[in-house]
């Protein structure tokens, strides 16, 4: 099974900085790599999909980078509804599609 | 535009079976390469992905849970239903449903909104 780890587990931040969330997977998944977002008692939003494409709606303030095994989400001036948890989950695998343990993303 | 809601009971006791239906629109299960998923949520923990059902009748599992879980679907009912036995407190959480994108990207792009199971007796 592909394992996926994120770090940090929690983050704190003000509103306009910049953020960096980092995601390894345990072998190469390729740019099979898609970052969620989730805030409480909502189901999870797609943000990035193939590691680095915008999925269609998202603010161009979210982007991701890498491929093979590390991977990042960085968010640009953060803004008030920003703060939430974000996952990242590998597709390479259609046996089993493994989420990270998530990045909450807290307010300072 | 695509929608997924899930229903079912809200309250199992354990060692019953779990059975959650799915009803989508906006996509049909037959059109080649999409699939419906099913993703859980523990209470203040991390999602974790049980089972997908292709268009095509092909099935993964979570192996970690492949002997408790089944997945089918109803295409003329638009409905992916998945059953889990056994349930325990532990598989206390929120399920979804997610549509699984038929293109190369295999993303979950739309989620219902989510069940809360409690398991309790």
């Amino acid at each position: 099974d592909i394992q996926m780890t994120q770090s940090p587990s929690s983050l704190s931040a003000s509103v306009g900085d910049r953020v960096t969330i980092t995601c390894r997977a345990s072998q190469s998944i390729s740019s099979f790599l898609n970052w969620y977002q989730q805030k409480p008692g909502r189901a999870p939003k797609l943000l990035i999909y193939l590691a680095s494409s915008l999925q269609s709606g998202v603010p161009s303030r979210f982007s991701g980078s890498g491929s093979g095994t590390d991977f990042t989400l960085t968010i640009n001036s953060l803004q008030p509804e920003d703060f939430a948890t974000y996952y990242c989950q590998q597709s390479y695998s259609t046996l089993m599609y493994t989420f990270g343990q998530g990045t909450k993303l807290e307010i300072k | 535009q695509i929608t997924l809601k899930e229903s079912g009971p809200t309250l199992v006791k354990p060692t019953q079976t779990l059975t959650l239906t799915c009803t989508f629109s906006g996509f049909s299960l037959t059109t080649s390469g999409v699939g419906v998923g099913w993703i859980r949520q523990p209470p203040g923990k991390a999602l974790e992905w049980l089972a997908l059902i292709y268009w095509d009748d092909d099935k993964r599992h979570n192996p970690s849970l492949k002997t408790r879980l089944t997945i089918t679907k109803d295409t003329s009912k638009n409905q992916v239903v998945l059953t889990m036995t056994n349930m325990d407190p532990v598989d206390t959480a929120t399920y979804y449903c997610a549509h699984r994108t038929a293109t190369l990207t295999r993303t979950f792009d739309y989620w219902g909104q989510g069940i809360l199971v409690t398991v309790s007796s």
